[in-house]
């Protein structure tokens, strides 16, 4: 199993641009976040899902987006990006029952 | 979910002993206490989690005071790969929907 896997790992997006984080798991849970971590703090949720086509906003949504059509996917998406959104983010998943949530390797995104 | 309190660095020698304080003197009783640790640069790891007996497993050792009002993490024979900063969070367990609320951890530095 490949766990949750995270793509880009590494981007650099100029004020104003827009984009996408992919994530992907294969371990067929039903809960999926995004979390963020600035430099030296823990983490920040930003959105997560309970199962496909169901999304909630986490404690830090505003300029982010989220949508879940697939079991597996939760694709993270910044409309106009800002500078304040530097940041390393990352993707989770658990099962529903389940104590231990995943998560992947982390995306590093700079807004210049 | 309950606040937790952890010093924000320790050192500790290799091959020794690495034992780590949290304070969570708000804990609901059913709350679980988990442990998460990161180390630099990857997404965060389960270690392990109770609810009020001591707990082990292949990676560490977790003991809940009788009051459950702090728990100790203990890493029996400390390597350099275990220097990460270290997560303590109580929340309701059985539940992967409650969102996960890191703070700023300990930071374990293992010496040689």
């Amino acid at each position: 199993n490949a766990g949750v896997t995270q793509t880009p790992k590494f981007r650099i997006l100029k004020i104003g641009q827009s984009m996408t984080l992919q994530c992907t798991q294969d371990m067929n849970h039903n809960y999926m976040y995004w979390y963020r971590q600035d430099p030296g703090m823990g983490l920040k949720l930003i959105y997560y899902s309970v199962g496909a086509g169901i999304t909630d906003k986490g404690e830090v949504p505003n300029g982010y987006n989220v949508s879940r059509s697939t079991t597996e996917d939760f694709p993270l998406r910044l409309e106009l990006a800002a500078p304040s959104q530097t940041s390393v983010y990352f993707c989770a998943s658990s099962h529903h029952t389940g104590n231990t949530i995943y998560f992947g390797e982390g995306s590093w995104l700079t807004v210049v | 979910d309950a606040k937790t309190t952890q010093p924000p660095s320790m050192d500790c020698a290799e091959g020794r002993a690495a034992n780590l304080p949290c304070n969570h003197s708000t804990i609901s009783g059913n709350e679980y206490v988990y442990w998460y640790r990161q180390i630099h640069s990857q997404g965060p790891q389960y270690i392990i989690h109770g609810l009020k007996n001591n707990e082990t497993n292949e990676m560490a050792s977790l003991i809940i005071t009788e009051d459950r009002k702090s728990s100790t993490l203990i890493l029996p024979h400390a390597t350099l790969r275990d220097t990460a900063v270290y997560y303590c969070i109580v929340r309701v367990g059985g539940n992967a929907g409650n969102m996960l609320t890191f703070g700023g951890g300990t930071r374990l530095m293992v010496k040689p």
